[in-house]
């Protein structure tokens, strides 16, 4: 199973982008990049995810390299309602076996 | 878009007791489920995979006997905590994911977690 390494924490003024980034390295070619946000005391919120293409929806944008070892969640304009823990996580296994396996995440503090 | 719905959202109960969360899909079936635990400061462990119709498969080192899973509709699963102790106060958070069509990479969608203390 592939595994996910992020720094973790950073800070990012509002505003500005935040640019999250995650090494997955042992990733399989048919593994997918998922990214998560955890605000505190909620469940975690689906944000993006890819398998090779660069991504974007109206949260964010994902940026995967052509190696497909790593990865970078940019929020465009971040405010203070991102600060978060970001996890990124790749697909373990397919079909109904398919799960999500948290690691410890980033978290992202928003200042002013 | 999809939602969890689960509940209750907090429940304070005496040692002893059993509690049980309810995790439901509400604008979509859900074949599978899952159910996680999170303790203060640490990441989401994933306890057991609940799918519909058939039995649970659990983590390892979790206690299917001490953690009872029920998935009886394609909308609802229910972890019952048997006889809980102090040391099971956590937050237990579920999962359902967006049955695959032609690729199994639909996301999973997650309640807001029932905060359990127990005294």
């Amino acid at each position: 199973d592939a595994k996910t390494t992020q720094p973790p924490s950073m800070d990012c003024a509002e505003g500005r982008a935040a640019n999250l980034p995650c090494n997955h390295s042992t990733i399989s070619g048919n593994e997918y990049v998922y990214w998560y946000r955890q605000i505190h005391s909620q469940g975690p919120q689906y944000i993006i995810h890819g398998l090779k293409n660069n991504e974007t929806n109206e949260m964010a944008s994902l940026i995967i390299t052509e190696d497909r070892k790593s990865s970078t969640l940019i929020l465009p304009h971040a405010t203070l309602r991102d600060t978060a823990v970001y996890y990124c996580i790749v697909r373990v296994g397919a079909g109904t076996a398919s799960k999500l396996t948290f690691g410890t995440g980033t978290r992202l503090q928003v200042t002013l | 878009g999809a939602v969890v719905s689960q509940h209750p959202s907090w429940v304070i109960c005496k040692s002893g007791t059993s509690v049980k969360i309810e995790c439901r899909s509400l604008d979509f079936q859900a074949t599978t489920m899952f159910w996680y635990r999170q303790f203060p400061k640490q990441s989401l462990m994933l306890m057991a995979t609940s799918n519909e119709g058939s039995k649970a498969t659990y983590e390892q080192g979790v206690e299917k006997d001490k953690f009872l899973i029920n998935h009886a509709s394609l909308t609802l699963s229910t972890l019952t905590v048997t006889s809980a102790h102090p040391e099971d106060s956590s937050f237990y958070i579920c999962s359902a994911r967006v049955p695959p069509t032609l690729h199994s990479n639909q996301p999973q969608h997650f309640g807001d977690g029932t905060r359990l203390s127990i005294l």
